[in-house]
């Protein structure tokens, strides 16, 4: 079956470090999201990429969806405490099908 | 406008038992999904109703079904219920669009004894 698969599973930063998260999908994707879930939360949009090779900015975070749309990264610039969580890609299979298949995900631990 | 809502937030079944969440989407969304998540598995799509039609679904057995009201609200039923099933379940709303974000609710967490 589809599967998407994030690297790495986990990773702990110094505040103030730069974090990537990297999201692989066996599978060509109509397009991706990415999710944020602090500790104890519920899933929370970050932002939506359509677009082979689409580049979108948010402040210090940048997403980025491969050619193929087989592939996508956030990069966090300068982390901050209020950036732990888990993000989560979720990619929607092609054909229209309204089926978010997620990431694994990568829990993100940031050190003041 | 309000968010996602998801009755009961906490439950606690034994094996066996049966049990039906509800999902309240967001004023005008008619796209529920519903999630499993767990530590080991991750989310977990379970399936997504549209217009009170199941437009996709998962690969979860049949114990677990679901149904969309005309007024969007969802609900999902969980049979015979097995200790694996202990999880928050979480349900996401939105427009239905070909490239909609979704707003998960705040989940039930279900505890099977």
């Amino acid at each position: 079956g589809q599967q998407v698969m994030q690297i790495p599973q986990y990773q702990h930063v110094q505040e103030g470090e730069d974090f990537t998260t990297y999201c692989n999908s066996s599978t060509t994707l109509s397009n991706i999201q990415w999710y944020k879930q602090r500790p104890g939360g519920h899933p929370v949009f970050l932002i939506q990429l359509v677009k082979s090779g689409e580049v979108k900015k948010q402040k210090r975070l940048t997403f980025q969806f491969g050619e193929a749309k087989k592939n996508s990264s956030l990069h966090i610039t300068a982390t901050q405490t209020t950036d732990v969580g888990t993000y989560f890609c979720a990619g929607a299979l092609l054909g229209g099908t309204y089926k978010y298949i997620f990431g694994t995900g990568t829990r993100l631990k940031v050190l003041a | 406008k309000a968010g996602v809502t998801q009755t009961p937030r906490y439950l606690i079944k034994t094996r066996g038992q049966q049990v039906t969440l509800s999902c309240s989407p967001i004023s005008g969304h008619r796209s529920v999904s519903w999630y499993q998540q767990t530590p080991g598995q991750g989310l977990q799509f379970l399936f997504e109703y549209f217009s009170e039609t199941q437009r996709n679904k998962g690969n979860f057995p049949g114990r677990f079904s679901g149904r969309q009201f005309s007024n969007s609200r969802s609900e999902m039923n969980v049979s015979t219920l097995e200790l694996g099933d202990s999880a928050l379940y979480l349900c996401a709303s939105s427009l239905g669009t070909d490239v909609s974000e979704q707003f998960f609710g705040p989940g039930t967490r279900l505890t099977v004894l």
